[in-house]
């Protein structure tokens, strides 16, 4: 069956840090797709990025970036010099392709508060 | 502009009693799901429903249910079988259940608890 595991529960910075959000998933799919969401404390879910299985290129888009590595099972999203903005809750997120469940199996989440 | 709506935003709850959730979305979405959100949990999956007058339970559906009669809306009922039901409750939606690839955009939330 699919996972998402995401370890660090909570993580505080301050401003201007690098921060490192793991996640590892566990999938029996040749096929998937990983997403990355933040959740403000309004309560939305925003999309931040989706990465198919099957392209392993890293992808930055600003501040953020995001390690995509098959060989270790891991999606890590980092935030490059953090913002009070960047406070949320992030969650990990995947889908598979081929099997009967296309619907999105999230992680637990990890709160992130960057003070100023 | 096109998105999710979820009404009320907070909603209490008796005992024995029957509440419904709305969603309604204007993204011409065929897929539509329910998630449940615990504190310190991440969002477990209630139902979902590919297309109009179809839906499959999700991760926990007992002390719920749902209809589609509408590929606009997704109401979600909490029946007085849910014992547990305080909690934060995301809709969301994507263009087709089985293009997985798709992201799923969501609505503001309902926050539920018991009187």
């Amino acid at each position: 069956a699919q996972k998402v595991t995401q370890a660090q529960t909570e993580i505080s910075v301050v401003e201007k840090e690098d921060v490192t959000l793991d996640c590892v998933y566990e999938t029996r799919d040749t096929t998937y797709y990983l997403f990355w969401y933040k959740q403000p404390p309004s309560g939305e879910l925003v999309f931040l990025i989706r990465r198919n299985s099957f392209d392993e290129q890293n992808e930055i888009s600003g501040r953020y970036s995001w390690n995509f590595q098959k060989s270790t099972s891991s999606f890590n999203f980092t935030i490059t010099a953090s913002q009070v903005v960047d406070s949320a809750v992030y969650f990990c997120a995947l889908s598979e392709a081929n099997t009967g469940r296309r619907a999105l199996t999230f992680g637990s989440g990890t709160r992130l508060q960057v003070q100023p | 502009d096109g998105g999710i709506t979820q009404s009320p935003k907070y909603l209490f709850r008796k005992e024995g009693q029957n509440v419904t959730l709305s969603c309604e979305q204007n993204l011409n979405h065929d897929a539509m799901y329910w998630y449940r959100q615990d504190p310190g949990q991440g969002l477990r999956l209630i139902y979902y429903s590919q297309i109009v007058n179809d839906f499959q339970k999700g991760d926990i559906a007992e002390g719920y249910s749902v209809s589609r009669e509408k590929k606009e809306s997704f109401p979600l009922t909490v029946t007085s079988a849910q014992k547990n039901p305080t909690a934060f409750y995301l809709c969301a939606s994507s263009s087709r259940y089985r293009d997985s690839n798709q992201p799923q955009h969501f609505g503001d939330g309902t926050r539920l608890s018991i009187l």
